[in-house]
């Protein structure tokens, strides 16, 4: 069966700093990819997603994503973090072909340092 | 109202009671799912439907019972739950064929 792995449980930065998230997954073929955020308190907001095509994908709030194939990884990136920033994310996986049926990572929750 | 809303947002229930959790999408989809959030584990979907057809049921026990009337409304019907049942049930919707989901913000759910 497809398993999203995120190994990073918590993750601490400066405000400022860069920011990196992993995320691998295992599937056969290219899965779909997404990431998506939560703030305490509140539903999941899509920030960012990979079908096909160019392997660096822009997504909302500044972040961006890569996916290398030969990894198998959709790592999240932010080159400046924000206070505002602080929430858990979440990478998921759809199976091309396997209707809307999302695999989830059990997410990183991230704390940001003023 | 717009995107995916969810009432109760937080709802508290003894193991004897019977409760349903009501989630109402505004942007037109016609496919919507239950999730469940818990503590340490990653999000678990429940159900599917799609064109009001129920398409996934993943082993969920009886005692949750989802309805959907229309495409925009969509139901969780909760009777006889257990402390372990205690979690964050996430509602999401689609255009059935797309695969971007857009959640609503969850409905903290305690039995105790």
């Amino acid at each position: 069966a497809q398993s999203v792995t995120q190994p990073d449980i918590h993750i601490t930065v400066s405000e400022g700093a860069s920011l990196e998230l992993r995320c691998n997954y295992s599937y056969g073929a290219t899965p779909y990819l997404f990431w998506y955020v939560q703030s305490p308190g509140q539903g999941l907001q899509l920030l960012l997603k990979y079908f096909s095509g160019d392997t660096l994908v822009q997504g909302i709030k500044g972040f961006e994503a890569e996916f290398k194939r030969s990894q198998s990884s959709f790592n999240l990136r932010k080159p400046s973090v924000h206070w505002s920033d602080a929430a858990e994310y979440f990478c998921a996986i759809i199976l091309t072909g396997g209707g809307n049926k999302l695999t989830f990572g059990t997410g990183t929750q991230l704390k940001v340092e003023l | 109202e717009t995107g995916v809303t969810q009432t109760p947002r937080h709802l508290v229930m003894g193991m004897t009671n019977k409760k349903s959790l009501k989630c109402e999408q505004h942007l037109g989809h016609n496919a919507m799912y239950w999730y469940k959030q818990s503590a340490k584990k990653p999000l678990e979907l429940m159900f599917v439907y799609s064109l009001e057809e129920r398409v996934e049921n993943n082993s969920v026990p009886s005692r949750f019972s989802p309805e959907c009337p229309n495409s925009s409304h969509l139901f969780l019907h909760l009777h006889t739950l257990q402390p372990e049942d205690s979690a964050l049930y996430l509602c999401a919707s689609s255009q059935a064929g797309r695969n971007e989901q857009f959640f609503g913000p969850g409905t903290r759910l305690t039995v105790l």
